[in-house]
């Protein structure tokens, strides 16, 4: 079984540009989640999806980021414009059920560094 | 709210030595914890998980971990490290209601041959 992948793997823009970070879940989780860690710092959650849909976004850090999941498969991840604060790792999961003990399984992250 | 903390930033360990990963937490309800670990240039990788049961957990990779009520903790343990061990251990905490865990900093383990 494949594992949650994450494109690209590093990323290095200058401030004020676009960068969009892909993840594809693991087949068939309908649960999407988005997560950052700055260097040193907590990895803290962004935003969750269920399908297509936008569950919980209350991690966004501001409008500057806007995720996307057309068609309940992979997400997008885009910064616009990125400042020199979003610089950190973007990790990417993905889980079955909500229920229970359920694990969440992660990609191995993008690191974005901003200029 | 829930918090982790994870006290220390770096642990160094020999090979052949028994390891401790420390991890505190503060919920507001029954616990969920784990144990995540991410090696150079990997995701993180899911190691172990306290639900309910026995106190103690065993894990992938011969990692252990004691969930202690009393004094909220579930510190990761492993008998005898290896240098094959060395990575940045996550410790992470829900309640059964949420489905989002809250993080620590993370520990950077550290097994010198």
């Amino acid at each position: 079984e494949a594992g949650v992948t994450q494109f690209p793997s590093h990323s290095v823009i200058e401030k004020g540009q676009t960068v969009t970070l892909r993840c594809d879940p693991i087949s068939g989780h309908d649960n999407l989640y988005w997560y950052r860690r700055v260097m040193g710092k907590e990895i803290k959650f962004l935003l969750h999806f269920v399908k297509e849909s936008k569950q919980d976004e209350s991690g966004m850090p501001n409008n500057r980021f806007l995720a996307e999941r057309t068609g309940g498969t992979y997400s997008t991840l885009k910064v616009q414009p990125a400042e020199l604060e979003d610089s950190g790792v973007y990790f990417c999961a993905s889980s079955q059920a909500l229920s229970g003990s359920y694990e969440q399984y992660f990609g191995p992250g993008t690191r974005l560094t901003v200029t | 709210a829930q918090s982790v903390a994870q006290p220390e930033d770096q642990v160094n360990v020999a090979e052949g030595n028994p390891l401790t990963v420390k991890c505190t937490y503060s919920v507001s309800g029954n616990p969920y914890l784990f144990w995540y670990v991410q090696y150079p240039n990997r995701g993180l990788q899911f190691l172990l998980k306290y639900i309910t049961g026995d106190n103690l957990v065993k894990g992938s990779y011969g990692f252990e971990a004691e969930f202690n009520k009393s004094q909220t903790s579930f510190h990761l343990k492993k008998p005898s490290a290896l240098v094959s061990d060395s990575a940045l251990y996550f410790c992470a905490v829900r309640i059964g209601g949420s489905y989002i865990p809250t993080f620590g900093r993370g520990t950077s383990l550290i097994v010198h041959p």
